[in-house]
């Protein structure tokens, strides 16, 4: 069955520290990844999106993610967070072909970042 | 322009109770998906209408859920005899379908569902 795995459920950083965080899936098609921001009171909204082609992703804001086929990884990260970046992060996988289908997210992780 | 709109923004009925929220998608995406994000479970697929198609309920958790989509776009989940473990936000996305690659899901603001 299809999963994702993400292994930081709450970060807690200071201001300039770097960012990562982790993410796994299992799914046997064709991988779409994305990343998921939710800051506080707001809707979902794509940080960045992997479908093919360079494994480097850059997304909005100054977050990007690797992915590592071998090692079925997706992980995101910023070199200098801010407090602005206090949010709640989830990473997911389309399943389905075409351009279209479901996401199976991981279970997201809260990062409060310290001013 | 306009984003994913759901309504209610905030219902709360009593156990037992029937309740329809409604998801009116981003105009021009003819994909729809509903999600469900509680405490413990995470954010969880439901079902999805991609045009024509049948829809995947694959998601749905037991026949008290059920969804359509009239006319290819509004779209109304109905919950029946609502239970304390349907308490939740229950998120709409929506998205393009066409040949252009690389189309994210459009999430809206979701409805957040209390059961008493």
């Amino acid at each position: 069955a299809q999963s994702v795995s993400q292994h930081n459920h709450h970060v807690i950083l200071s201001e300039a520290a770097s960012l990562e965080l982790g993410c796994n899936y299992s799914y046997g098609g064709t991988v779409n990844l994305f990343w998921y921001v939710q800051y506080p009171g707001q809707h979902l909204q794509l940080l960045l999106k992997y479908f093919s082609g360079d494994p480097l992703v850059k997304g909005i804001k100054g977050f990007e993610a690797e992915f590592i086929k071998s090692k079925f990884s997706f992980n995101l990260r910023k070199p200098s967070v801010q407090w602005s970046d206090t949010a709640e992060y989830f990473c997911a996988v389309k399943v389905g072909s075409g351009n279209t289908g479901k996401l199976i997210f991981g279970q997201g992780t809260t990062l409060q970042v310290k001013p | 322009g306009a984003g994913v709109s759901q309504s209610p923004s905030n219902k709360v009925t009593e156990k037992g109770k029937d309740v329809e929220l409604r998801c009116d998608p981003i105009s021009g995406h003819t994909a729809l998906y509903w999600y469900r994000q509680s405490l413990g479970q995470g954010l969880e697929f439901l079902i999805y209408f991609q045009g024509n198609s049948a829809p995947d309920k694959s998601g749905l958790p037991s026949d008290r859920f059920s969804a359509e989509r009239t006319g290819g776009s509004v779209s109304t989940l109905t919950i029946q005899r609502t239970q304390q473990e349907d308490s939740a936000v229950y998120l709409c996305a929506s998205s393009y379908e066409d040949s252009r690659p690389n189309q994210p899901q459009h999430f809206g603001d979701g409805t957040r569902l209390s059961i008493l």
